[in-house]
């Protein structure tokens, strides 16, 4: 029963350069969303995807760019990374809809740092 | 827009006790709400979810309300444990696909 599931859990990044986090969920969910999460400040909506084939950007969505590759898929991709980026970055799915009740699951989180 | 509010930031409390988390909101039209456990080092795990229809909610030891026309909703913890420790949030889901989240409580049980 894995929900969803994010990769890599760590990563040291050098100023500049760039990398992709991926996310995986196998609860047939339409929506998912990538957040980040910094010490005073919460979780963030950074990008989110209502379907495959769309993406909407939310809150915080400077720096990065998104892809729904399928149903299952969403990545989320840092072309420059920053200082600023350093922090921990998780994916959610939900359902919305129907008979579902729109609850929200996480992944584990990406623990990112960029020096 | 949709602010949420968590007091106190941190809360500590001794084993046995029954305490109340609080969770408030600005906009009351909202989907459903939601309260999350996190752990150090971990992902958010889901506790209850109300929907906007509905006043409360209940898990084992744990009950969620909601009161939409004042903005507020609590999370009851009763008979607190040490294993109860953790960072609560609350997230509230309005008419579009955003959740918007609280900071968190971050409760201490101590045996």
């Amino acid at each position: 029963n894995a929900g969803v599931t994010q990769t890599p859990k760590f990563q040291v990044l050098k100023t500049g350069q760039s990398m992709t986090l991926q996310c995986a969920q196998d609860m047939n969910h339409n929506s998912m969303y990538w957040y980040r999460q910094d010490p005073g400040m919460g979780l963030r909506l950074i990008y989110y995807s209502a379907s495959e084939g769309t993406t909407d950007k939310g809150e915080v969505p400077n720096g990065y760019n998104v892809s729904r590759l399928n149903k299952r898929e969403f990545s989320l991709r840092l072309e420059s990374a920053a200082p600023s980026q350093t922090s921990v970055y998780f994916c959610a799915s939900s359902e919305l809809g129907g008979m579902s009740t729109g609850e929200l699951f996480f992944g584990e989180g990406s623990r990112l740092t960029v020096l | 827009k949709q602010e949420v509010t968590q007091i106190p930031a941190a809360l500590s409390v001794p084993e046995g006790e029954n305490l109340v988390l609080n969770c408030s909101f600005t906009d009351s039209a909202i989907y459903n709400l939601q309260w999350f456990r996190q752990d150090p080092g971990k992902g958010l795990t889901s506790l209850l979810l109300i929907q906007s229809s509905q006043r409360e909610q209940t898990s084992g030891r744990l009950n969620a309300s909601l009161d939409k026309s004042s903005g507020r909703s609590t999370l009851y913890i009763a008979a607190s444990q040490p294993g109860d420790s953790a960072t609560y949030l609350c997230a509230v889901k309005g008419g579009s696909e955003k959740l918007v989240f609280g900071k968190g409580t971050k409760l201490t049980v101590n045996p």
